[in-house]
């Protein structure tokens, strides 16, 4: 079963706007990651934040965590072409206390942005 | 520094063959797990291995196997082969052995097609 939910589904965009995607999860986590993946090709690590951070951030990447409300979002800033891809939240979910290399993914979110 | 390799990248099997699909993960890494994705299921855990032995296992019939070698280099196996199979296989390596899952590097992965 799918732990994360992520909004919206598709995202249309123009470059140099802002790209944000949400996730939302079920259970309580380690760690949340957001991953990128081209045409069907390999998943690329782009963001961790742990459950006891609420905000990260990795050039023009932002990501924040709330666990209160189980929620993630990843704010993609002064989008290019170039990030045209799938993107993906992953929990590192707390169930036991282990998950040896286990992640948890969402639906992901189809990004597109026209240059 | 080479990433994680999978071959073959592509291949196509009929019902009731079986397949193994090879991975070697970035030198040094001792983690290895293994995704199927499709399009309807999403990004779905298969199993971990760490120091040639498996240590978590996700959802999925007995004919999905694996096992890795002394070298980390993993393998997987999927025997008497369904349509339902067809997916893209993912396999990801990471340098620690903790119980909980940090960053993964995925290969670019193996699409399987089954006729």
């Amino acid at each position: 079963s799918q732990q994360g939910e992520e909004d919206p589904q598709a995202l249309s965009i123009q470059e140099g706007e802002n790209a944000t995607m949400n996730c939302s999860y079920k259970t309580s986590i380690n760690n949340l990651q957001w991953y990128r993946q081209n045409s069907g090709r390999g998943l690329v690590h782009l963001i961790l934040i742990r459950s006891n951070e609420r905000e990260k951030h990795s050039g023009r990447l932002r990501v924040t965590l709330d666990t209160s409300k189980k929620s993630s979002s990843l704010l993609i800033t002064a989008s290019r072409a170039a990030d045209t891809a799938s993107y993906f939240c992953a929990t590192d979910a707390n169930a036991g206390g282990t998950s040896y290399g286990k992640l948890t993914f969402g639906q992901g979110t189809i990004l597109t942005v026209h240059p | 520094k080479a990433g994680v390799t999978q071959t073959p990248r592509y291949l196509i099997k009929t019902r009731g063959q079986q397949v193994t699909l090879s991975c070697s993960p970035i030198s040094g890494h001792r983690s290895v797990s293994w995704y199927q994705q499709t399009p309807g299921q999403g990004l779905q855990f298969l199993f971990e291995y760490f120091s040639e032995t498996q240590r978590n296992k996700g959802n999925f019939p007995g004919r999905f196997s694996g096992r890795q070698f002394s070298n980390s280099r993993s393998e997987m196996n999927v025997s008497t082969l369904e349509l339902g199979d067809s997916a893209l296989y993912l396999c990801a390596s990471s340098l620690q052995g903790f119980a909980n899952t940090g960053e993964l590097f995925f290969g670019e992965g193996s699409r399987l097609t089954v006729l």
